[in-house]
């Protein structure tokens, strides 16, 4: 298994622009999130789905856009991109929410800079 | 914001010293979890706790989850330079759909 995958790994935007950070696991997990990681504020939730055609939204939604069409796939789409977007992005899968004993697997993560 | 606090926010220890960090809350942790990620690395899952003053171990790390919920500590002896990295805890918050809200980490320096 692959595991939780992300691209890219690196992504420079002029303020303005959008993009979409791909997130993608194997292992059939419901649940996913995105979370960003800022120095000293450790990750903070952006949105997340329990599973195919359901999302919520996380701590910080706004800026950013989600949808959930097939269990594997949990694309991040930024509309248009500012400063303070400037992160490192984490996706995050479960088998399911983490109520139960569930630990989140984390992709490798996406740094983003927006110029 | 973060419903957890995590102290302290940075640690540096001898390689060999005792390290310990706390995960506080205000409000009464339904289960809490945590992390560790290393230098340029990805959050991977350590443990999680449930019970209301549960102990756990893996090797020289010890996890405890305070009788009232409220509070959770990490506990590392004799640290060795492979424990360099950030530790985070990370609480469940209910309502709606459940969802794993993070702690602002405490970060490890062990020096040789």
């Amino acid at each position: 298994n692959a595991g939780v995958t992300q691209t890219p790994k690196f992504q420079v935007l002029k303020t303005g622009q959008s993009m979409t950070l791909q997130c993608a696991q194997d292992m059939n997990h419901e649940y996913m999130s995105w979370y960003r990681q800022d120095p000293g504020m450790g990750l903070r939730l952006i949105h997340y789905s329990v599973g195919a055609g359901i999302t919520d939204q996380g701590e910080v939604p706004n800026g950013y856009n989600v949808s959930r069409s097939t269990t594997e796939d949990f694309p991040l789409r930024l509309l248009s991109a500012a400063p303070s977007q400037t992160s490192v992005y984490f996706c995050a899968s479960s088998y399911t929410g983490p109520s139960s004993y569930n630990e989140q697997f984390f992709g490798p993560g996406t740094r983003l800079t927006v110029l | 914001g973060q419903q957890v606090m995590q102290i302290p926010q940075y640690q540096h220890v001898q390689e060999g010293e005792d390290f310990t960090t706390y995960c506080n809350s205000s409000t009464t942790l339904s289960n809490i979890q945590w992390y560790k990620q290393r230098p340029g690395g990805h959050p991977v899952f350590l443990i999680q706790l449930v019970k209301s003053g549960e102990v756990k171990k893996q090797k020289r790390l010890t996890f405890q989850f305070g009788e009232a919920k409220k509070n959770s500590s990490l506990h590392i002896t004799a640290t060795q330079t492979t424990d360099v990295g950030t530790y985070f805890c990370a609480e469940v918050v209910s309502g709606g759909y459940n969802k794993l809200i993070f702690g602002a980490g405490t970060r490890l320096a062990v020096h040789p």
